[in-house]
């Protein structure tokens, strides 16, 4: 069966600070997809990365960033120099390659950016 | 915005009642799934549809059902509400694996 965890619960930084969210997940799939979606008290999740399991690149876009290690079944998102905007609850979530779009989701991390 | 629309936003009913919820999908996306969000919780797959077509299903009983129309609009159907059915149900749409781009869901409270 397909899991994901987000140990930490609730995250508090000052603005500025960089910040990084953890996410470790169990699949016996060799191939599937991993997810970071963002939800804001508005209450839709906004999708901000898909990763394949085959491309272990860490990637960059802006002050986001991912580090994805299959090593260790890791999948964890750094913020730079955080913003209030920022604060949100974020999602990680992995899902099989095939048939349905199934994703199962973490227990999501509540980020407060204090200014 | 996602383009992605639900309603209502917010519903109350009494256990053993039956709700109706409706989703419009983001325009050229063919496939539309349901999530049920408790209170601190994830998000939890209900069911996808495809086509028109149930594609994949969650755990979840019978009693949620859904269907999708021509023009890719969505219902998910619940019957003989429960008091754990309370949750933000979240409707997602999609046209290529995983990109899915979610409405802002309807809060459903059963009393």
């Amino acid at each position: 069966a397909q899991k994901v965890t987000q140990a930490q619960t609730e995250i508090s930084v000052v603005e500025k600070e960089d910040v990084t969210l953890d996410c470790v997940y169990e699949t016996r799939d060799t191939t599937y997809y991993l997810f970071w979606y963002k939800q804001p008290p508005s209450g839709e999740l906004v999708f901000l990365i898909r990763r394949n399991s085959f491309d272990e690149q860490n990637e960059i876009s802006g002050r986001y960033s991912w580090n994805f290690q299959k090593s260790t079944s890791s999948f964890n998102f750094t913020i730079t120099a955080s913003q209030v905007v920022d604060s949100a609850v974020y999602f990680c979530a992995l899902s099989e390659a095939g048939g349905a779009q199934k994703l199962v989701f973490g227990q999501g991390t509540r980020l407060t950016i204090n200014p | 915005e996602t383009g992605v629309t639900q309603s209502p936003t917010h519903l109350i009913k009494t256990r053993g009642q039956q709700v109706t919820l409706r989703c419009s999908s983001q325009s050229g996306h063919n496939t539309v799934s349901w999530y049920q969000q408790a209170l601190g919780q994830g998000p939890q797959f209900i069911f996808q549809y495809y086509r028109e077509e149930e594609n994949g299903r969650g755990n979840f009983p019978p009693r949620f059902s859904g269907l999708q129309f021509p023009n890719y609009s969505s219902e998910l159907n619940v019957n003989a509400l429960e008091l754990d059915d309370s949750a933000l149900y979240l409707c997602a749409s999609s046209s290529q694996i995983g990109k899915l781009f979610f409405g802002s869901g309807t809060q459903l409270s059963v009393l």
